[in-house]
């Protein structure tokens, strides 16, 4: 079986531009999770989705970040415009209960982006 | 603040030698706790989890773990560990009981293991 897919693995992009990542969970998961992973401040979630609705964006940093989960097998997270303290490692997770406390939570491989 | 406290930042180790990563967490109230492995360009897997039960628990690759409420804290353990080992290891806490399935990560610590 896949695990959880993310693309790109990799994005340089230049200040300003949008940044959009991608991120297919298992199949079969109902939840999916996003983190950001930087030397600063280590792994937080940013959002998570329970039956493709959103249950908790507080980790979202601000108003240049958005994500969707449009159907169960498909996410999305956009950074609008994007700034070079967006640099990090974001991954996606996938889990196959309601998100709650006791589900394993399956990470993605990441996306390594560069904001320049 | 509350938070998932790792003391180690990096750990460097000879083969043979035991290991034990602290973690310690400032949440009241039932958690549900875990450790997180990192290898050299992979992504983040599973070592073991605790929700319940016996304190003490073992995951894979012969790594085990200690729950104690009284010290909030949920130490990492091996007896022996391989070159194989080296890795970022990753504590995380579910503060919330049955509320949800956010987790809150430690910084992680790097493990470095001499062959």
């Amino acid at each position: 079986d896949a695990g959880v897919i993310q693309s790109p693995r990799h994005e340089v992009t230049e200040m300003g531009q949008e940044v959009t990542l991608r991120c297919k969970p298992i199949s079969g998961h109902n939840s999916l999770f996003w983190y950001r992973q930087t030397m600063m401040r280590g792994l937080e979630l940013l959002i998570y989705f329970n039956n493709n609705v959103p249950i908790d964006d507080s980790g979202m940093p601000e108003d240049r970040f958005s994500a969707k989960m449009p159907n169960a097998s498909f996410s999305t997270l956009k950074i609008q415009p994007s700034e070079p303290r967006d640099s990090a490692v974001y991954f996606c997770a996938s889990s196959l209960g309601s998100g709650g406390s006791t589900d394993t939570q399956y990470f993605g491989p990441g996306t390594r982006l560069t904001v320049l | 603040a509350q938070s998932v406290s790792q003391h180690n930042h990096h750990v460097i180790l000879s083969e043979a030698a035991s290991l034990e990563l602290g973690c310690n967490y400032s949440y009241g109230g039932t958690v549900n706790l875990f450790w997180y492995v990192q290898y050299p360009g992979q992504h983040l897997q599973l070592l073991l989890k605790y929700f319940s039960g016996d304190p003490l628990v073992k995951g894979i690759k012969g790594f085990e773990a200690e729950f104690i409420k009284s010290k909030f804290s949920f130490n990492l353990r091996k007896p022996s560990v391989q070159w194989s080992d080296t890795a970022e290891y990753f504590c995380a806490v579910n503060p919330f009981g049955n509320q949800g399935g956010k987790l809150i990560f430690g910084q992680g610590t790097e493990l470095s293991v001499k062959p």
